[in-house]
């Protein structure tokens, strides 16, 4: 049974370029969330998809966006990257049913330096 | 204030001690909370959740709820070398989001 996996592990971006990153989640899973996590600090979370839909956000620019597509799978897109950026970006997936929502699974991430 | 903040580490305990970790949540609402732990360079496992009051064990680790407080913890018994790692707390704010605290780091000492 595959976990959850994301790709690509690390990424060197310049500032003002854009990055997508993707995710699949694990078998039977059909939730994506998106956290960033900065050295030291707890993840912080971007949104979380849901059928196809961003159903909840966090306290992240425009510049953040993502997509779910039909498998499930995620992408988050960031645009006009900034230096403030550079962290390791985590995908969780959840069950389906309202009582497993919140048991998110995390893959292994991706680390995004932008210089 | 903060939706959820641990106990500043960094902690360090003899092997086979007993290591607490302690972490608040702003939220009353709230109803169910989740311990994860992430190994330097790693992404975070979930170890334990914990939904009514009172303790939960799961093998060396025992999860305490004390929503009156506001208040939950996590005990790590006999620690071990492996258990060394950052803890996190995290606590579900409103319908969907999970709500992490910053994290306390643990040492256990061989």
């Amino acid at each position: 049974d595959a976990g959850v996996t994301q790709s690509p592990t690390h990424l060197i971006k310049t500032r003002g370029q854009q990055v997508t990153l993707r995710c699949s989640p694990k078998s039977g899973h059909d939730t994506v969330s998106w956290y960033q996590q900065a050295l030291g600090q707890g993840p912080q979370f971007i949104f979380q998809y849901y059928e196809e839909e961003e159903r909840q956000r966090g306290n992240f620019p425009d510049r953040f966006s993502g997509h779910q597509f039909p498998n499930y799978s995620s992408e988050l897109n960031v645009n006009a990257l900034l230096l403030g950026d550079s962290a390791l970006y985590l995908c969780a997936s959840s069950p389906g049913g309202d009582g497993n929502l919140y048991e998110q699974y995390f893959g292994p991430g991706t680390r995004l330096t932008v210089t | 204030q903060k939706e959820v903040e641990q106990n500043s580490g960094p902690l360090s305990v003899p092997e086979g001690a007993i290591a607490s970790l302690n972490c608040t949540y702003s939220d009353r609402g709230s109803q169910s909370f989740f311990w994860y732990r992430q190994y330097s360079g790693k992404s975070p496992e979930l170890i334990m959740f914990i939904y009514s009051n009172g303790d939960k064990e799961d093998g060396r680790f025992t999860a305490q709820l004390n929503k009156a407080s506001q208040y939950v913890s996590l005990l790590i018994r006999d620690s071990q070398p492996s258990d060394s790692a950052t803890y996190l707390c995290a606590v579900p704010i409103g319908d969907y989001k999970l709500s992490f605290g910053a994290g306390t780091t643990v040492t256990v000492r061989a």
